[in-house]
């Protein structure tokens, strides 16, 4: 069985542009959501999406953005991208209908914004 | 505010001795206790996990203990392994969100 994947994997940009970060959820999981990882301040929760609806975000600000299609892949969009953007960008996959089921994470997608 | 109290920062241990990792958290709505281990370069992989309805849990070399009154849950890994060397994470959940721990890093001589 595939694991979660993530695209791509590295990617460089400059301040003020945008980039799109893909997800592929294990096969069956409707749950999708994704985690910044970065030195300072380790690993924080972005948002959560099940069957195409948010049902939680974390404060980050409105730049950052998600969505989920119906075949249960995932985007993550940042825009106006800033120096403290850097990170690693994770995504987590899960079967979503219980708040205590298993988390899977993918290998990530590292962002340099320079 | 970090929602979930990690400590020690890093430990090392020798190959065969015991690594303990402890957590301590404050909000009682959390209903699932993960622990990830990282690599370098790779995404956390999901280790052992409890609910609080459950004092322990055993898997393998590796055991979560939790103390649901003191708010607190801890790893322990026996038999170290030099492999075991990684980075790992408690983490809580509650509304499909998890709220990670900052880590600490193991390393195992052999």
């Amino acid at each position: 069985k595939a694991g979660v994947t993530q695209t791509p994997r590295y990617l460089i940009k400059t301040r003020g542009q945008q980039v799109t970060l893909s997800c592929s959820p294990i096969s069956g999981h409707r749950s999708v959501s994704w985690y910044q990882q970065t030195p300072g301040q380790g690993l924080q929760f972005l948002f959560e999406y099940f069957s195409e609806t948010q049902r939680n975000k974390g404060n980050f600000p409105g730049r950052f953005s998600g969505r989920q299609f119906s075949n249960s892949r995932s985007e993550m969009n940042v825009s106006t991208l800033e120096l403290g953007d850097s990170a690693l960008y994770l995504c987590a996959s899960s079967q979503g209908t219980s708040n205590t089921g298993e988390l899977f994470f993918g290998e990530g997608s590292r962002l340099t914004v320079l | 505010q970090q929602q979930v109290k990690q400590s020690p920062q890093s430990l090392i241990v020798q190959k065969g001795g015991i690594s303990i990792i402890n957590c301590a958290y404050e909000n009682t709505a959390f209903d699932y206790f993960p622990w990830y281990q990282q690599f370098p370069g790779k995404g956390p992989a999901l280790l052992i996990a409890i609910r609080p309805d459950v004092s322990e849990k055993k898997e393998g070399r590796f055991t979560i203990s939790f103390n649901k009154s003191a708010k607190q849950f801890s790893l322990h890994i026996m038999d170290s392994q030099p492999g075991d060397s990684a980075t790992y994470f408690c983490a809580a959940r509650a509304d499909y969100k998890l709220s990670f721990g900052a880590g600490t890093t193991v390393t195992v001589r052999a």
